[in-house]
């Protein structure tokens, strides 16, 4: 999607190691997300940033944490990762909280 | 915790008829949102509703907001192949800068 890109796309990666997913945008936004999404949850919020060094913890936070640097980096780590956390995380970012979400495509995270 | 609750969970149509999907919430919200997924993409933002606003229209896309009732419905009039898709609604549950989503609507338009 134009403006926000998430890398890589797809990852499979082995129980215990540490994942780090990536969330770039080029629209100078304040706010961003992580949300995984899941069969029969629909999206689930991780983590979010609100600017530069400001993140708080969202609906199902165990076991990620998040870093944002940068404006336009929003970073997800999966500390050590396990099997329940196989999912397809979406980043998001928006310029204000009355304003529409613009997603990324996507990664799509196995944990084997 | 899911906020918004899409009823059906499915809903098949023929090329030409409407279709009209519903969300009910708990909180009081500022906003709603309605998103749209095809299969293996992301969301996109289709439509967002203020709490202090009833309809509002894009397209053809016509949605409601009942406060009273803590629901609203999408209606997508004149369907197309092209709206198969997943269509989920958002609220910020009127306690932040961030959307909880309900686990979407799968609507399948045959043509």
């Amino acid at each position: 999607d134009a403006g926000i890109t998430q890398s890589p796309r797809h990852k499979v990666t082995e129980t215990g190691t540490p994942v780090t997913l990536r969330c770039h945008q080029t629209e100078n936004h304040r706010y961003m997300y992580w949300y995984r999404q899941d069969p029969g949850h629909g999206l689930r919020l991780i983590h979010y940033s609100y600017g530069v060094k400001d993140t708080d913890k969202g609906e199902v936070s165990d076991g990620y944490s998040v870093s944002r640097s940068k404006t336009e980096d929003f970073l997800l780590t999966l500390e050590s990762a396990t099997s329940s956390q196989t999912s397809v995380y979406f980043c998001a970012i928006a310029s204000g909280i009355d304003y529409g979400y613009t997603f990324g495509s996507g990664t799509r995270l196995t944990v084997v | 915790s899911q906020q918004g609750e899409e009823d059906p969970q499915a809903l098949s149509i023929q090329e030409g008829e409407n279709a009209t999907m519903n969300c009910s919430y708990k909180t009081s919200i500022n906003n709603l949102q309605w998103y749209r997924q095809n299969s293996g993409r992301g969301l996109v933002h289709l439509i967002l509703i203020r709490s202090n606003e009833r309809e509002k229209h894009s397209g053809r896309l016509r949605v409601t907001l009942d406060t009273s009732k803590k629901s609203s419905s999408l209606l997508i009039t004149a369907s197309r192949a092209a709206d198969t898709a997943s269509y989920f609604c958002a609220t910020d549950a009127a306690y932040g800068n961030k959307l909880v989503f309900g686990a979407g609507t799968i609507l399948r338009v045959k043509s």
